[in-house]
């Protein structure tokens, strides 16, 4: 079973601009969680979508966004990018909201410059 | 609020043997999960096990098993005979397992060296 895949592995924006990042869960995997980890903050949860709808949201503004689709596969938007957005975008899949279980994707590095 | 506390920054053990994680926690719901989590130098995090809060008996997977003390509010990983692969950030977590809010609180990790 192919595990959690993210896309792109590493991106370079400059400040203002907007991005997306996909994810795509395991399989049969219903719950999408997104986090971000940097340096200075450490691993932070962005937010979760089970079944097309965000069920779980963490302090975070609202230029990050998200979707999921009915395949389960999910994107993150970050729009008008500061330089401290510049971090490692985690995605992680679970067969169920809130599952104990998670399976992590290689991550997206994200560069503000 | 929920609050994870790994006191060390770094730690090193001799290959083949056992070594400790600390990891404290605090909380106001009545119920929650731990978790550790391992991410190589690759970036990838990795699920290594979990322990409810209402659980008796302490979480074993394999060579890991989760030392939970909930008068303590602890939750230490032990991982028994070292390996060098096993030389990661390990991070403990916590969420809350009722309610339908399930939002994560990550420790800010524990580097560990596994020396041959």
């Amino acid at each position: 079973k192919a595990g959690v895949t993210q896309t792109p592995r590493y991106l370079i924006k400059t400040r203002g601009q907007q991005v997306t990042l996909s994810c795509s869960p395991i399989s049969g995997h219903r719950s999408v969680s997104w986090y971000q980890q940097t340096p200075g903050q450490g691993l932070q949860f962005l937010f979760e979508y089970f079944s097309e709808t965000q069920r779980n949201k963490g302090n975070f503004p609202g230029r990050f966004s998200g979707r999921q689709f009915s395949n389960s596969r999910s994107e993150m938007n970050v729009s008008t990018l500061e330089l401290g957005d510049s971090a490692l975008y985690l995605c992680a899949s679970s067969l169920r909201q809130g599952g104990n279980e998670q399976f992590f994707g290689p991550g997206t590095r994200l560069t503000v410059l | 609020a929920q609050k994870i506390t790994q006191t060390q920054p770094g730690m090193f053990v001799q290959e083949k043997e056992a070594v400790t994680l600390d990891c404290t926690y605090d909380t106001s719901d009545p119920s929650y999960g731990l978790f550790w989590y391992k991410q190589p130098s690759s970036g990838e995090m990795i699920f290594l096990i979990y322990q409810g809060s209402y659980d008796q008996q302490n979480a074993t997977e394999g060579r890991y098993s989760l030392n939970f003390q909930k008068a303590r509010k602890s939750a230490n990983l032990v991982i028994s005979a070292s390996q060098l692969g096993d030389s990661a950030m390990y991070f403990c977590a916590m969420s809350p397992a009722s309610g339908g809010s399930y939002i994560p609180t990550f420790g800010r990790g524990t580097s560990l060296i596994v020396h041959p």
